[in-house]
């Protein structure tokens, strides 16, 4: 079991660009989580997935964010027109259909210049 | 929603000494709290997890425990060692575990 896969690693932007940054869940799990982390912060609860459906995005910024999970490949966490204050890394977790636990993948560190 | 609370925010211990780090939720609903290790640069990891069923869990040198009536929660970390130096996350959910929300952060340092 490979764990919860992110990628890429490491995202450098323009400002304007946009970003995409992907999740695949683990084995057998079939929901997923995305946190942003600012530097020296701690983890804030984005959007909530499960396949092809959005169950929570309560924490998604109203504007240029959206999230996917569509029924074949990965999640995508998608940032139009980045600015400088999306710099940050942002983790994805994935959880089984009965979510008592969580698993965090590496996370995906995005610089905006 | 949920407020998630974490003192201290740094921490610094000799080797062998323990480490107590609290934590304060909002949420009467919050029936899950897992805690996090996160090395600099890493993913946070779970290292011990609580529900609210359960007053106190141990696994080796870490240990937590919860006082629901008080709505707060306290890691601790017996003999420490200087690579348990990192930065600890705790985190309050109700029921489903991914959908978390997360305290500030504390920085622990043990030193040799």
């Amino acid at each position: 079991n490979a764990g919860v896969m992110q990628n890429p690693r490491h995202l450098v932007r323009r400002r304007g660009q946009e970003a995409r940054l992907r999740c695949s869940p683990m084995k057998g799990h079939s929901h997923v989580y995305w946190y942003r982390q600012l530097p020296e912060e701690g983890l804030k609860f984005m959007v909530y997935l499960q396949k092809e459906n959005i169950i929570d995005e309560s924490g998604m910024p109203k504007e240029r964010f959206s999230a996917e999970f569509p029924k074949e490949g990965p999640s995508i966490l998608r940032i139009q027109q980045v600015v400088r204050g999306d710099s940050a890394a942002y983790f994805c977790a994935s959880s089984p259909p009965v979510p008592t636990e969580a698993f965090f993948g590496q996370g995906t560190r995005l610089t905006v210049v | 929603g949920e407020n998630v609370e974490q003192h201290p925010s740094t921490l610094s211990v000799q080797e062998g000494d323990s480490a107590v780090i609290k934590c304060t939720y909002s949420d009467s609903a919050s029936n899950y709290f897992p805690w996090y290790k996160q090395e600099l640069g890493k993913r946070p990891q779970l290292i011990i997890d609580i529900r609210s069923n359960v007053g106190e869990k141990k696994d080796q040198r870490i240990a937590v425990t919860l006082n629901k009536t008080a709505k707060h929660f306290s890691l601790h970390i017996t003999e420490t060692q200087p690579e348990d130096s990192a930065v600890y996350f705790c985190a309050a959910s109700n029921t489903n575990a991914g959908k978390s929300t997360f305290g500030d952060g504390t920085t622990l340092t043990v030193k040799p």
